[in-house]
């Protein structure tokens, strides 16, 4: 069942470590989206991005977030210097076409990020 | 804010009773979408609601749009213990990101 895969499901890290967390769309899917969700609440919208294209990244912070998705291999969501408040379910989905045309995304399990 | 508003935030029934959650937006959309969320794991979607349709049907789920109101519900009739969930909508506008609510936690008794 080729779904959206996301790793590692869980990761901590220390205050001023570094956070990679990867995701590999559904196959034949070439949009993914990331988003940030905290407890108890809804989902944030980070980036968008296609093949080697970054598309949107409105919704990520400008310092120590960065997001990519090569030509090969899987989009990394990477963040540098983590701090407290980086603690949060970050999540992948994908689409096999822009949102607004197909509509329905494909979401991954989510990577936990805890910093202690 | 860009996200919706859900309500209510936190709902519990008992099995077999009906469920229903709303949701409002802002802005214009292309259309409307209901995903669900167990704990501790990603969304699936459940419905897609277009911004020409006012009702849509799928299972026991029952969804509405209201666009002169920018409002929208959604309504789980026989409700069962595995419904149990967080309930989100989530707009888009033809662009490419899909915007969320705030979520409906449903707890259902059994």
């Amino acid at each position: 069942n080729a779904g959206v895969m996301q790793n590692p499901r869980h990761l901590v890290r220390r205050r001023g470590q570094e956070a990679r967390l990867r995701c590999s769309p559904m196959k034949g899917h070439s949009h993914v989206y990331w988003y940030r969700q905290l407890p108890e609440e809804g989902l944030k919208f980070m980036v968008y991005l296609q093949k080697e294209n970054i598309i949107d990244e409105s919704g990520m912070p400008k310092e120590r977030f960065s997001a990519e998705f090569p030509k090969e291999g899987p989009s990394i969501l990477r963040i540098q210097q983590v701090v407290r408040g980086d603690s949060a379910a970050y999540f992948c989905a994908s689409s096999p076409d822009r949102t607004g045309n197909t509509g329905e995304l494909f979401f991954g399990e989510g990577s936990r990020l805890t910093v202690l | 804010s860009q996200q919706g508003e859900e309500d209510p935030q936190a709902l519990s029934i008992q099995e077999g009773e009906n469920a229903t959650m709303n949701c409002s937006y802002k802005t214009s959309i292309n259309n409307l979408q209901w995903y669900r969320q167990n704990s501790g794991r990603g969304l699936v979607h459940l419905i897609l609601i277009r911004s020409n349709e006012r009702e849509k049907h799928s299972g026991r789920l029952r969804v509405t749009l209201d666009t002169s109101k920018k409002s929208s519900s959604l309504l789980i009739t026989a409700s069962r213990a595995a419904d149990t969930a967080s309930y989100f909508c989530a707009r888009s506008d033809s662009s490419y990101k899909l915007i969320f609510g705030s979520g409906t936690r449903l707890l259902v008794r059994p």
